[in-house]
């Protein structure tokens, strides 16, 4: 079975631009979650998916925004963006929205680099 | 509101040598806590959860952690460190009712030949 993948794997943006990334969840997984792993910390929490819902949002400001489409993949996209947005993005799945169908599944994340 | 705290960001060990990876969590609820790893240039596997019932978790790759209430802690150990155990290490705890997992900042494992 196909994990959770995400597109593109590698990214290079400038200052100001927008981006759109990309993500699959696992087969009959319904929530998606986003995370942004900045070098060196663990990830950082920035929004939750479920039924196409927004389910949770960390603390993150309104430049970044997300949707969840009725296949349950979902976008994550940053708008003007800034040199401290570099990071690796990771995307996570699980059956559904709470803690009792844990674990999250990830994928190998999309890395962002911003000039 | 839940966190986690890793303590010490790099841990070296010799092959063969007891693991120790310490981690100690806040929760006003009785938590879900994990542990991933993480190798270069990849996502996050799960090594081993725990949610509810039996304390001492076994996971993969001969990992296993032991929820303690009184201490806050879930630490996580492997009785004999293999050269393929090297990455970073991700504590993270979450809580039944949604998927806001919180992880802590990681733990670089060396293993030395």
């Amino acid at each position: 079975d196909a994990g959770v993948t995400q597109s593109p794997t590698h990214l290079i943006k400038t200052r100001g631009q927008q981006v759109t990334l990309r993500c699959s969840p696992i087969s009959g997984h319904k929530s998606v979650s986003w995370y942004q792993q900045v070098l060196g910390q663990g990830p950082q929490f920035i929004f939750q998916y479920y039924e196409k819902e927004e389910r949770g949002r960390g603390n993150f400001p309104d430049r970044f925004s997300a949707r969840q489409f009725p296949n349950y993949s979902s976008e994550l996209n940053v708008n003007a963006l800034l040199l401290g947005d570099s990071a690796l993005y990771l995307c996570a799945s699980s059956p559904s929205a709470t803690g009792e169908s844990q674990p999250q599944h990830f994928g190998d994340g999309t890395r962002l680099s911003i000039l | 509101a839940q966190s986690v705290t890793q303590l010490g960001s790099h841990v070296s060990v010799s092959e063969g040598a007891l693991v120790l990876l310490r981690c100690n969590y806040s929760s006003s609820v009785p938590p879900y806590l994990f542990w991933y790893v993480q190798y270069p240039n990849q996502g996050l596997q799960l090594l081993l959860k725990y949610t509810t019932g039996a304390t001492l978790v076994k996971g993969i790759n001969g990992f296993e952690a032991e929820f303690k209430k009184s201490e806050t802690s879930f630490h996580l150990t492997k009785p004999s460190a293999h050269m393929s155990d090297a990455a970073e290490y991700f504590c993270a705890v979450t809580k039944y009712n949604n998927n806001d997992m919180r992880f802590g900042a990681g733990t670089r494992l060396t293993v030395k030949p």
